[in-house]
């Protein structure tokens, strides 16, 4: 596609539930990242997708995250039992591999509130 | 990857330069500078990098001092619509592994 799309673009859930967010990166983008911004806060960091190599998940900050990206492209996170801390933007972010010059291109983020 | 500072905010007035700094003492040879913004409520968005050379695109230039611990991003007539949280980032090549690490960056609002 033209940019990086997430799903859904706001998501209310309520304490305790299972939620999954999904990112289509750019068509042909190797690398794919996840991060989290809460509000008035900088950007963090989650997780990070190469190929077929093993992601770099050192940013996920509890095992209630979890994320897989199939097939090299479609990718989902999905956090277990979440809590009112986990009320965020989630920011998802491609990137073609392989050429040192490419920055990364942002989808616009699914906003997660947990009441 | 090295890490950068930025003050936490900047003022400009509509029309005039608007020159961002940001240091990076402990910059490596082998890593590049790269700037970021952050409009509200919008995904951050690639603005321009170097690596020792000063560079211009379309959107910005970017002065990278010679010895490399500092630089500049520059916006020659900065507008209303470039009020956003702007983000130094110091890494390597990012097809040596891995993901940019975001500051707090620094706050630019443009007033007319």
């Amino acid at each position: 596609g033209a940019g990086v799309s997430q799903s859904p673009s706001n998501k209310v859930t309520e304490k305790g539930k299972d939620v999954e967010l999904r990112c289509d990166p750019i068509s042909g983008h190797t690398a794919l990242y996840w991060y989290r911004q809460s509000l008035g806060q900088g950007l963090e960091f989650l997780i990070y997708f190469q190929g077929n190599s093993a992601p770099d998940k050192s940013g996920l900050p509890s095992d209630r995250f979890s994320a897989e990206r199939t097939g090299g492209s479609v990718s989902t996170l999905t956090i277990q039992r979440t809590q009112q801390e986990d009320s965020a933007v989630y920011l998802c972010a491609s990137s073609l591999a392989g050429q040192a010059n490419y920055g990364y291109t942002f989808g616009s983020g699914t906003r997660l509130t947990v009441v | 990857d090295a890490k950068t500072t930025q003050p936490p905010s900047m003022d400009c007035a509509e029309g005039r330069a608007a020159n961002l700094p940001c240091n990076h003492s402990t910059i490596s040879g082998n890593e590049y500078v790269y700037w970021y913004r952050q409009i509200h409520s919008q995904g951050p968005q690639y603005i321009i990098h170097g690596l020792k050379n000063n560079e211009t695109n379309e959107m910005a230039s970017l002065i990278i001092t010679e010895d490399r611990k500092s630089s500049t991003l520059i916006l020659p007539h900065a507008t209303l619509r470039d009020t956003a949280v702007y983000y130094c980032i110091v890494r390597v090549l990012y097809n040596q592994g891995g993901k940019l690490i975001f500051g707090q960056g620094t706050e630019l609002s443009v007033k007319p």
